[in-house]
Order: C-alpha cells, then sequence, then structure tokens
C-alpha cells in the first residue's frame, strides 16, 4: 500500500513571495504519478501540476513547479510570486501507474494562505 | 457540458437513517469512485468501479454500498448513518489511455449526521 505524508498542516506567505509546499510518498512500484491538487473554499478540487515517475525533468505549470527526487520519495511544490487567490488547501496525491480505477491516494493537506 | 454532477450539496441525517448521494458524469469516462474527506487525513477512497456492474472497495468501505449500473451514474449508498460518516464526500470520473488520464471530481456533499 501507498502512502502520503503532508508534514506542514497549515503554512503562510506574504503576497509576491515564494513559498515551498513538502510532499513525501512510500511505494514499491516503479510506475506512478505524481499530483498537487488545490482546494479553495469552494471545494472544488483542482489540478495544480503533475508529474510522470519516469521523467526525470520537474513539471512546471506558469508560477507552479515540482521538485521530484525520486529516491528521496520527495515530491515538493512551489509556488512563485504567491496571489491571494492562491489561498486554498493543497493536497499532494500519489496514483499507482496501469492502475484499473485511477485510484488516488491522498495526503493530509496543507492549508496555505497568502497575506497581502 | 456539466462534468461529474453531485447532489446534493448539503444534508443533515439523523443517526440510523438511510441516504443515498447521487453522482453522474456525462463524458462517458469508463472509471468512477467516490471519496470522503476529513480534517488531517485528506480523501480516502470509499469505492470504485471500473466499468458498468463493475465494483470494488477501496480504503474506508464500511457502512456504504454502491452500485454501477450504467456507465454514467454511480450512487453511494448509506445503509444506517452514524456520526463518524460525517464528511464532505467527493465522486470523481477518469479515463486512462496509453499514459494520457482525465480526472474529474464533482463539487462535494457535505453531510452531517447528528
Amino acid at each position: 500500500a501507498q502512502t502520503v505524508t503532508q508534514s506542514q498542516p497549515e503554512m503562510s506567505v506574504q503576497e509576491a513571495e515564494t513559498v515551498t509546499l513538502s510532499c513525501t510518498y512510500d511505494t514499491s512500484e516503479n510506475n506512478y504519478y505524481l499530483f498537487w491538487y488545490k482546494q479553495p473554499p469552494s471545494r472544488q478540487m483542482i489540478l495544480v501540476i503533475r508529474q510522470e515517475a519516469y521523467k526525470q525533468q520537474n513539471a512546471t505549470e506558469n508560477r507552479f513547479s515540482v521538485n521530484f527526487q525520486k529516491a528521496a520519495k520527495s515530491f515538493s511544490l512551489k509556488i512563485s510570486d504567491s496571489q491571494l487567490g492562491d489561498t486554498a488547501m493543497y493536497f499532494c496525491a500519489f496514483m499507482k501507474g496501469n492502475n484499473a480505477g485511477n485510484m488516488l491516494t491522498f495526503g493530509g493537506g496543507t492549508r496555505l494562505m497568502v497575506k497581502p | 457540458n456539466a462534468g461529474v454532477t453531485q447532489t446534493p450539496k448539503f444534508q443533515v441525517l439523523k443517526t440510523g437513517q438511510s441516504m443515498t448521494l447521487q453522482c453522474a458524469q456525462d463524458m462517458n469516462h469508463e472509471y468512477m469512485s467516490w471519496y470522503r474527506q476529513d480534517p488531517g487525513m485528506g480523501l480516502r477512497l470509499i469505492h470504485y468501479s471500473v466499468g458498468a456492474g463493475i465494483t470494488d472497495q477501496g480504503e474506508v468501505p464500511n457502512g456504504y454500498n454502491v452500485s454501477r449500473s450504467t456507465t454514467e451514474d454511480f450512487p453511494l449508498r448509506l445503509l444506517s448513518a452514524a456520526p463518524s460518516q460525517t464528511s464532505v464526500y467527493f465522486c470523481a470520473s477518469s479515463y486512462s489511455f496509453r499514459g494520457l488520464y482525465g480526472y474529474t471530481f464533482g463539487s462535494g456533499t457535505r453531510l452531517t449526521v447528528v
């Protein structure tokens, strides 16, 4: 079974600054995907970024980037130029490759507050 | 294009009552799943389905039943509600094809059992 751990229950950052959210995972699989989801107060689950384990290059989506360290089983999310709209819960998630059902395993979440 | 539609958005039940949370998708996705979200625990998988007529248990299935008679619908039934089932419930649909995939969540149902 896989486990996903987010060690920072809450974080805050000043607007326009950079913040990094941590995520570690445990798996014996070699083929897998990792994700960061954002959940604003509306409860909607929004995909922020994904990383395929076989890719060495770290994924980037505009102001969001990841630091994927496969050997260390670490998958942190960096948010650059933080904006007030980034205030939300952030969940790290794991999905085994070739997984019938596309089942996701989530971490406990990090609540991020962006301060003006 | 509605995506994944969950109803109701809010519900209050008394202990021992039963109810069904509805979930429908219009994207012809083969996979559907139910998660519950509790503070500090993220989302945990309750049940999932890999196609019409096929369902299986996830991490926390006790107290819940599911069925999938059509590709579009995947209702979640609470047989006898308990306060421990107070949570936010998310339905999701997804597909995978040659390493590509799509994952769509519904907007959630906040359930309170008193």
